[in-house]
């Protein structure tokens, strides 16, 4: 069982729609990330939450809107997409000051 | 620029033929180069952290190693389970709050019974 847990594993939206992806750890870390991955191209830093604070933001389009309620916990919204924005969607964890990072299963996002 | 850049694209190797991955990187203030394991579909998964040149770390078939500029991962007489995309990523910055993860693209390695 991973120490970072997401739901869904696969979503299927319209360019309409508004959905969340959800992102869970279990291993006691305070800092989290969403990540996007595409297909030949290295994965993509979006947020980063340190502390429950975010702390960065790689210039990410504001139909991406990140939320975290606590240090376990990390949301990532979508609404009004483009089909472009398909992709793989990771969510990790890490502690404060502590190099290695930790990555759940991702969701796989589908925009039609 | 600051870059991470992993050959080669893919690898074909028959079971028990050992090879090296490569990651070269350019960048100031190297703080740790990481390598991970992705599997199609999954995220990636931890294999071992590198601070300095000439460390090395082993885990069952692989082996990785650190110089200034590079890394390689060794891979000895593998099976068809260690078919998987290797990715390395390289922490820098020059201090607390300013550290920089940067991941390159990838070797997809395929071990042919």
């Amino acid at each position: 069982e991973t120490g970072v847990t997401q739901t869904p594993r696969h979503l299927v939206m319209g360019m309409t729609n508004k959905k969340s992806l959800k992102c869970e750890q279990h291993l006691g870390h305070n800092a989290m990330y969403w990540y996007k991955q595409s297909a030949k191209k290295p994965l993509e830093l979006m947020f980063v939450y340190s502390l429950e604070e975010r702390v960065e933001n790689n210039s990410v389009p504001s139909r991406f809107s990140p939320e975290c309620p606590n240090s376990s916990h990390l949301f990532l919204h979508l609404h009004t997409l483009q089909p472009e924005d398909s992709a793989l969607y990771l969510c990790a964890s890490s502690q404060v000051l502590e190099n290695t990072i930790y990555f759940g299963e991702g969701s796989w996002l589908t925009v039609v | 620029e600051d870059q991470v850049t992993q050959s080669p694209e893919a690898l074909r190797l028959q079971e028990g033929e050992s090879s090296s991955l490569n990651c070269s990187y350019t960048v100031s203030g190297l703080r740790g180069l990481f390598w991970y394991r992705q599997d199609p579909g999954k995220g990636p998964e931890f294999l071992f952290t590198l601070y300095s040149a000439g460390e090395e770390k082993e885990k069952e078939r692989l082996k990785a190693t650190l110089t200034k500029k590079e890394s390689f991962l060794h891979i000895t007489a593998p099976k068809p389970e260690d078919s998987a995309t290797y990715l390395c990523a390289v922490q820098y910055g020059s201090g607390f709050g300013n550290e920089k993860l940067t991941f390159g693209t990838g070797t997809r390695l395929t071990i042919i019974p």
